[in-house]
């Protein structure tokens, strides 16, 4: 099986640096996904990792270390527009299987 | 870029009628879709996957003959929630994961706009 955790929620303040840290243990490991999601939407993409070290893409990074089992998302400059949940998801094969998700507030 | 659309958007029923679902990858060609469901608050939980010209697979715990996934093209996938109660409202996701012909790699997976259902 498969289990990930990643905080409930967090609250940060605009312009500020947030990481949002993802934990998880699985066989087959085949990469490890960051989405963004708002309320009522759908998840939309912002990184994906399945070797060791750092993606960086614009205003968020994503860091993984498969022999700890760790990854989290880095996001700068924070904007009142990034509050939304941000889902970590682990790839097993093809199908994704998501953690509860962290709901991230933004406040000025 | 690659567009996902479901349709409808959002469904209201009386419990015991049957809901289809569609999801439709619009400018590439889906090898695997898979459906998700998400209750408020709570993350997405897979469902199934599904696979174009052959029978899905589901998850533990969802059951086949209530949630039909056909997968006719390679554009297209329906769910159909059965005989729905109350308790299958729900938002309901789809994802597309693209084939390497159609230049995407093979890890993206594009994920639709979601349907909400709200069964009374």
């Amino acid at each position: 099986g498969q289990n990930i955790d990643q905080p409930t929620e967090m609250t940060a303040t605009e312009g500020a640096i947030v990481q949002i840290n993802c934990t998880y243990q699985t066989s087959g490991f085949n990469g490890l996904f960051w989405y963004q999601q708002h309320a009522g939407e759908a998840p939309t993409f912002l990184s994906y990792n399945v070797l060791d070290g750092l993606e960086e893409k614009g205003r968020f990074s994503s860091f993984l270390s498969r022999s700890k089992g760790y990854s989290y998302l880095l996001l700068k400059e924070l904007q009142m527009k990034d509050s939304a949940s941000y889902l970590c998801a682990v790839r097993r094969r093809r199908a994704l299987t998501f953690g509860s998700g962290t709901r991230l507030q933004v406040q000025p | 870029g690659a567009v996902v659309s479901q349709h409808p958007s959002w469904v209201i029923c009386k419990s015991g009628t049957s809901v289809k679902i569609e999801c439709r990858s619009l400018d590439f060609q889906a090898t695997t879709m898979f459906w998700y469901r998400q209750f408020p608050k709570q993350s997405l939980m897979l469902m199934a996957t599904s696979n174009e010209g052959s029978k899905a697979t589901y998850e533990q715990g969802v059951e086949k003959d209530k949630f039909l996934i056909n997968h006719a093209s390679l554009t297209l996938s329906t769910l159909t929630v059965t005989s729905a109660h109350p308790e299958d409202s729900s938002f309901y996701i789809c994802s597309a994961r693209a084939g390497e012909a159609s230049g995407f790699t093979s890890n993206e997976q594009f994920f639709g706009p979601g349907t909400r259902l709200t069964v009374l």
